[in-house]
Order: C-alpha cells, then structure tokens, then sequence
C-alpha cells in the first residue's frame, strides 16, 4: 500500500462546479498535512496548510480527520485557472528522525468553460 | 522573488559526463532536498539534509551524489547517468522539527527545478 493515496482523476468539471479531492495516507503517526498545486513543466507551489480544525482560504476548503487517515480539499466556484495537478502532501517522522514530506500520486483537474 | 533558485534549468549530458545541479535558499531553513520528478508523476524524494548532515537517502543510486557545503547551498553531482535518470530534479527546503501548521513554519518551498536530459 502506498503511504499516501489520491484518486488520479483526470476531473473534467464545468466553471462553476464544486469539487471534491480526497486523500488517505498510511502512518498515522503523520504530523503535518498540505495540498500542492502543480500546473504542467512547473514546481509544486503551496496552495494550503491543513490545520487540525479545518480551514478556509476564499474559495478552498480543507479537512484533516485523523481517526480515518485522511484529507480533503474542496473547491467552490471552479475557475478555468483552477485547471492544474493537486498533491496531496504528509509530513512523517520515521524512525531516522528526520522529517520528510511524502507526496501523493496528484489529481488532475480540468475546468471547463 | 524567488527563495530557492535552482541552476541551471536545462541540462543535457552525455552518459559519460559529470554535471552538478545547484540550489541555493534564502529563507533560513535548515533542511534541503532533492526530489526527483517523472512525467505525469508526483516528485519522489531522494535525499534530505538536516543542519548541513544528510539524513535521509532513500536508496538512491551512487551515480547520485548529494553535497551541502552550507546552510543555503545544496548540490547534486551526476556521473554516469543512464537515460531513464532524464527527469525534473527539484530542490525544496523548510524548517526541520515540528510545528503546528498554524505556525507556517513548515511548509516545503520549492526551487523551479532543472530538467535533465541524458543522452
């Protein structure tokens, strides 16, 4: 089983649709939670922080439930510049001690007009 | 601005010949990073150096050598790299330890990458 897990998508939504991610990751001993944005031949930039209550940022949502091991980020009010690849992103400290952040497969996203 | 500013962005080598990928941050972490990134794949990391110690190599082959002479500057030296290692190499750094996402201090920033061509 893979330490973190994303549905690859591809999502083709309209403008103006809500969409939903969601991810699931193996260790529960994870500490830290991300959603990454990655648009094509570019880095991933960060698009949020998962607090432990959840959090808003405009239009993005996200939610962290550790009892079943996963994250979410929903998407209100599709833009077509929303079109690009969400990485799901775990921060774990194993037993080296030293952190390291493990990434999901991504979900592509397609908005269209 | 950018804060991790890798070099350079292109690369094309013979499988015969030694390169270096640099990368340099001016954020103050103590942790930097090398992932590897394949088309339609996510990054996949490969070494990770905390306080300028590498502490983390997850299997890499030697023909990858990482170095951190400072702080701020990681390397990546290439030598006899084989065709299937053409890739998206990116640089990242952020704060080692924990800290409740609230704090931001934790989140992986990342260079533009250099995108490597092995012939």
């Amino acid at each position: 089983r893979k330490e973190v897990e994303q549905d690859p998508g591809p999502f083709n939504v309209p403008e103006g649709a809500t969409v939903a991610f969601n991810c699931t990751y193996s260790n529960s001993a994870s500490q830290s939670f991300f959603w990454y944005r990655q648009d094509c031949r570019k880095e991933p930039k960060l698009l949020m922080s998962v607090y432990s209550s959840g959090n808003e940022d405009g239009r993005f949502t996200a939610q962290l439930n550790r009892a079943s091991q996963y994250i979410s980020l929903l998407i209100r009010d599709s833009k077509l510049s929303d079109s690009a690849t969400y990485l799901c992103v775990v921060n774990m400290n194993p037993p080296s001690g030293t952190y390291k952040y493990i990434f999901g497969t991504g979900t592509r996203l397609k908005v269209l007009a | 601005d950018t804060e991790v500013t890798q070099t350079p962005k292109h690369l094309v080598m013979g499988m015969t010949n030694k390169k270096s990928l640099k990368c340099e941050q001016h954020m103050g972490h103590r942790a930097m990073y090398w992932y590897k990134q394949k088309a339609k794949k996510p990054p996949e990391l490969m070494f990770v150096y905390s306080y300028e110690k590498l502490s983390i190599n997850e299997s890499v082959p030697s023909r990858f050598s990482p170095e951190c002479p400072n702080s701020s500057l990681l390397n990546l030296h290439l030598h006899a790299l084989q065709p299937e290692d053409s890739a998206l190499y990116l640089c990242a750094s952020s704060q080692p330890g924990r800290f409740r996402a609230e704090s931001g201090a934790n989140v992986l920033t990342f260079g533009a990458g250099s995108r490597l061509t092995v012939l």
